[in-house]
């Protein structure tokens, strides 16, 4: 079967930097993608990775490798605001888009 | 990035009646677009994919008579949720494709069924 698999939930201090891991199995892939999702609100895309390596967008960095069926959205300088789900979701082979569960990301003052 | 617009945003109807959910793609024309629940404190369930002209395909355990998908045209899908109940009730999400690399959701409507 198909799965991916990340944190429940994770805590972190303002200002810090945290990172989410995911890692997936799926019948071929055709890219990683990680979105934000606020309690109440649709997600919203953060980055997509195709290839090896690290993705950089301000504060957000996503790293992808394709070997070894992994994936991490790195978070810099947290606010307060980032208190927010995560979700880790991948294309496979069918390009359809597999979700995981949504890492719950809680930022302490 | 595109715009994906969902109408209404929050819908409260009574018992046994039916739903409709507008989902449209406003600056690109979609190729695929997909529908999700989503429960409390839990991540997105994929009920169906619609594509433009063609009949969509339902998800396991989804019941096509009673969630009726209509793809129109590229911009725009609906979703009717016909004779709801109370445990319809549940926040549903669309998205859009551009390509097969980009996804767009839309804002969300949160059903209430009393």
């Amino acid at each position: 079967g198909q799965n991916i698999d990340q944190p429940t939930e994770m805590t972190a201090t303002e200002g810090a930097i945290v990172q989410i891991n995911c890692t997936y199995q799926t019948s071929g892939f055709n890219g990683l993608f990680w979105y934000q999702q606020h309690a109440g609100e649709a997600p919203t895309f953060l980055s997509y990775n195709v290839l090896d390596g690290l993705e950089e967008k301000g504060r957000f960095s996503s790293f992808l490798s394709r070997s070894k069926g992994y994936s991490y959205l790195l978070l810099k300088e947290l606010q307060m605001k980032d208190s927010a789900s995560y979700l880790c979701a991948v294309k496979d082979g069918n390009y359809q888009l597999i979700w995981g569960a949504g890492t719950k990301l809680i930022i302490k003052p | 990035g595109a715009v994906v617009s969902q109408h209404p945003s929050w819908v409260i109807c009574k018992s046994g009646t039916s739903v409709k959910i507008e989902c449209r793609s406003l600056d690109f024309q979609a190729t695929t677009m997909f529908w999700y629940r989503q429960f409390p404190k839990q991540s997105l369930m994929l009920m169906a994919t619609s594509n433009e002209g063609s009949k969509a395909t339902y998800e396991q355990g989804v019941e096509k008579d009673k969630f009726l998908i209509n793809h129109a045209s590229l911009t725009l899908s609906t979703l009717t949720v016909t004779s709801a109940h109370p445990e319809d009730s549940s926040f549903y999400i669309c998205s859009a494709e551009r390509g097969t690399t980009e996804a767009f959701f839309g804002q969300g409507t949160r059903l209430t069924v009393v």
